[in-house]
């Protein structure tokens, strides 16, 4: 297993444009994240999966976001109409984990960093 | 509501040591991470602390205190290729199924030779 992968690691759109991430996790690991990371800051979660259901979202996610994992391997995170305000590093991360207790380490992937002109 | 707060920066030598603080106010507790990240990189796991204490890895050690929200991150033997962001960054259960790390802003360490 070669860890967690991001694709496409770049994309330059233009205001307006769809765009869409995919992250391929750890393939034994249940749990799959996404996170947002602009300059300087730290990452901001956005949305998590256990298996392909999604848990939880962030209220700051607006609805021009929508992440799926349709068969509980793979995710993709679209971004409809896309604005400058969504330029950033979108980092995915994954981790096996049951229940609430427990150590809940994270394997991110190296993101795909989007900039919107 | 959840805060996570850590210095901007810091500089030290190669060779000593520093400490990184980061204090937290979260509504829920189950662990406390450091994480590296080095420019353009991804986040690296570096250690968990979820009991009061020190918990010592090679170079690296945390400590908690979970009384006072506080942990630190302590690094010895200082090497240039320790420059990097050090983020920490708390388990925060809230809902049924909630398990998602809330993250500081990091704090970006620059070793001078």
């Amino acid at each position: 297993d070669t860890g967690v992968s991001q694709d496409p690691r770049h994309k330059i759109t233009k205001r307006g444009q769809n765009v869409t991430f995919r992250c391929d996790p750890i393939s034994e690991h249940n749990r799959l994240y996404w996170y947002r990371q602009t300059l300087g800051q730290g990452p901001e979660f956005l949305t998590y999966f256990q298996n392909e259901a999604q848990l939880e979202k962030s209220r700051l996610l607006s609805d021009r976001f929508s992440a799926e994992r349709p068969k509980g391997s793979f995710s993709t995170l679209e971004i409809q109409r896309t604005e400058q305000g969504d330029s950033a590093m979108y980092l995915c991360a994954s981790t096996f984990k049951v229940g609430k207790s427990g150590a809940n380490v994270l394997t991110f992937g190296a993101g795909s960093r989007l900039t919107v002109l | 509501g959840q805060n996570i707060d850590q210095p901007t920066e810091m500089t030290a030598t190669e060779g000593a040591i520093v400490q990184i603080n980061c204090t937290y106010q979260t509504s829920g507790f189950n662990g406390l991470f450091w994480y590296q990240q080095h420019a353009g990189e991804a986040p690296t796991f570096l250690s968990y602390n979820v009991l009061d204490g020190l918990e010592e890895k090679g170079r690296f050690s945390s400590f908690l205190s979970r009384s006072k929200g506080y942990s630190y991150l302590l690094l010895k033997e200082l090497q240039m290729k320790d420059s990097a962001s050090y983020l920490c960054a708390v388990d925060a259960p809230e809902e049924e199924y909630g398990n998602k790390l809330v993250f500081g802003a990091g704090t970006i360490l620059r070793v001078k030779s």
